[in-house]
């Protein structure tokens, strides 16, 4: 089974709206971390934000904000005010085995990606 | 900070060649990963060290493919001999025990002819 599933392969928003990028989940551990990173065009992955599966509070980081719904296995993020910088790819992960970080270590498991553009 | 360094950025060899990819991670970072991007695949995880020891090199596609880090500043990742299909863009990337992000580097780009 796949542990981060991302249903969007692309997805389309109007400069200065709000678009939420879908990502789910798959995981037993009751620890565990999601990450969401940005891939622009020119190909780097940039860090944007972290849930930790024992935060209290959704995780908001600027314009970005992760809507965390730990019963459903979810952890959409949301993009406020999109920007024309914004259109690159954007990936969805996960760690596992948190509690056991010093022994298994930090493994990311990626999801497949969606693809933003964003039109003036 | 310069950020995790990958060199070289672009590389271009034929089928059997030995190729060899080089990464400097962020300065106090624990842990150092070896990442694969393709376009059937997605990212995958190849191999990742803690303190310079591989802790798990289970997605290290076979015998082909070899990684080393010989001290906390520096690491390989070898393929030897390269085929077409290991062609892909490798990322490395480290973070720290204090961190939960990865931070990565910009990727090298392996074109095996």
């Amino acid at each position: 089974a796949q542990k981060i599933t991302q249903t969007q392969p692309g997805m389309f928003v109007q400069e200065k709206e709000a678009v939420t990028l879908d990502c789910t989940y798959d995981t037993s551990d009751p620890s565990y971390g999601l990450f969401w990173y940005k891939q622009p065009s020119s190909g780097e992955m940039i860090f944007l934000i972290y849930q930790g599966s024992y935060d209290q509070q959704n995780a908001t980081e600027g314009r970005y904000s992760l809507n965390f719904q730990k019963a459903r296995k979810s952890a959409n993020l949301v993009i406020s005010a999109s920007q024309l910088g914004d259109s690159a790819m954007y990936f969805c992960a996960m760690r596992e085995n948190l509690a056991m970080r010093e022994t298994s270590g930090s493994r990311l498991t990626f999801g497949e990606g969606t693809q933003l553009t964003v039109n003036p | 900070d310069a950020g995790v360094i990958q060199s070289p950025r672009h590389e271009v060899t034929e089928m059997g060649q030995e190729v060899t990819l080089r990464c400097k991670p962020i300065s106090g970072h624990d842990y150092l990963f070896w990442y694969r991007q393709t376009m059937m695949r997605g990212l995958e995880l190849l191999i990742y060290f803690n303190n310079n020891v591989p802790i798990d090199d289970s997605g290290m596609p076979e015998d082909r493919f070899s990684a080393k880090m010989p001290n906390a500043s520096f690491s390989t990742l070898k393929i030897q001999p390269s085929e077409p299909r290991d062609s892909a863009v490798y990322f490395c990337a480290s973070s720290s025990r204090l961190n939960n992000e990865q931070f990565f580097g910009p990727g090298t780009r392996l074109t095996v002819l």
